[in-house]
């Protein structure tokens, strides 16, 4: 099972583009990303996910790099609902053993300042 | 679609006592999954159920249990509470284990205060 490694804060201005990045330096070949977003007092909810290179949704962008030993969640212009905790995930997706792997960790605490 | 439903939402018990929390998954779900969030711990797995199964387990004591009714909806169960329960617990469903980690979906959980 891959360990990530997120900042545990991050403070941003309205409007301006906040990358997260997370570090898993043994990610294994099978082994997709997986970012979540949480609200306080609600559950996490899935952002996006990719395996290689750039992935774009109406939420956020992912970019990994050619050796996966890192991901940048990239949120565009971002807003006060924004303020959140994003966790990043690495495992793989289609394994048939279920969410053991799904290892959530502490994630990174995003505040936007307005 | 209603989305996954969790009851009681809050709840205050005392060391010793035990507890029952209910999960109502996503319709035509089959995978729930449990976790408890701690401040200083994260959010970490306790248990995985299907098709009334239990399928995986984190590493939790055995005062922590579970179960899936036939209908998909889950119950988990606390004995002998202990001040370190006290926790936001989440239940998540998903269509089936494989499809966990893009089409999990959370409650809004409950939250159990330990006196």
């Amino acid at each position: 099972l891959a360990k990530t490694t997120q900042p545990i804060s991050m403070d941003s201005y309205e409007g301006q583009e906040v990358n997260i990045t997370c570090s898993h330096n043994n990610i294994a070949t099978n082994d997709y990303i997986t970012w979540y977003q949480q609200f306080p007092s609600q559950g996490p909810r899935f952002i996006i996910q990719g395996y290689k290179t750039k992935v774009t949704n109406e939420v956020a962008s992912l970019f990994i790099p050619a050796d996966r030993k890192s991901s940048t969640l990239s949120l565009p212009r971002v807003s006060l609902s924004d303020t959140a905790v994003y966790y990043c995930l690495v495992g793989d997706v289609k394994s048939n053993f279920g969410n053991e792997k799904l290892t959530f960790g502490t994630g990174t605490r995003l505040t936007i300042i307005p | 679609k209603a989305g996954v439903t969790q009851t009681p939402r809050y709840l205050i018990k005392t060391r010793g006592q035990q507890v029952t929390l209910s999960c109502s998954p996503i319709s035509g779900h089959r995978s729930v999954s449990w976790y408890q969030q701690t401040p200083g711990q994260g959010l970490q797995f306790l248990f995985e159920y299907f098709s009334e199964t239990q399928r995986n387990k984190g590493n939790f004591p055995g005062r922590f249990s579970g179960r899936q009714f036939s209908n998909s909806r889950s119950e988990m169960n606390v004995s002998t509470l202990e001040l370190g329960d006290s926790a936001l617990y989440l239940c998540a469903s998903s269509l089936a284990p494989e499809r966990a980690y893009n089409e999990q979906f959370f409650g809004p959980g409950t939250r159990l205060t330990v006196l």
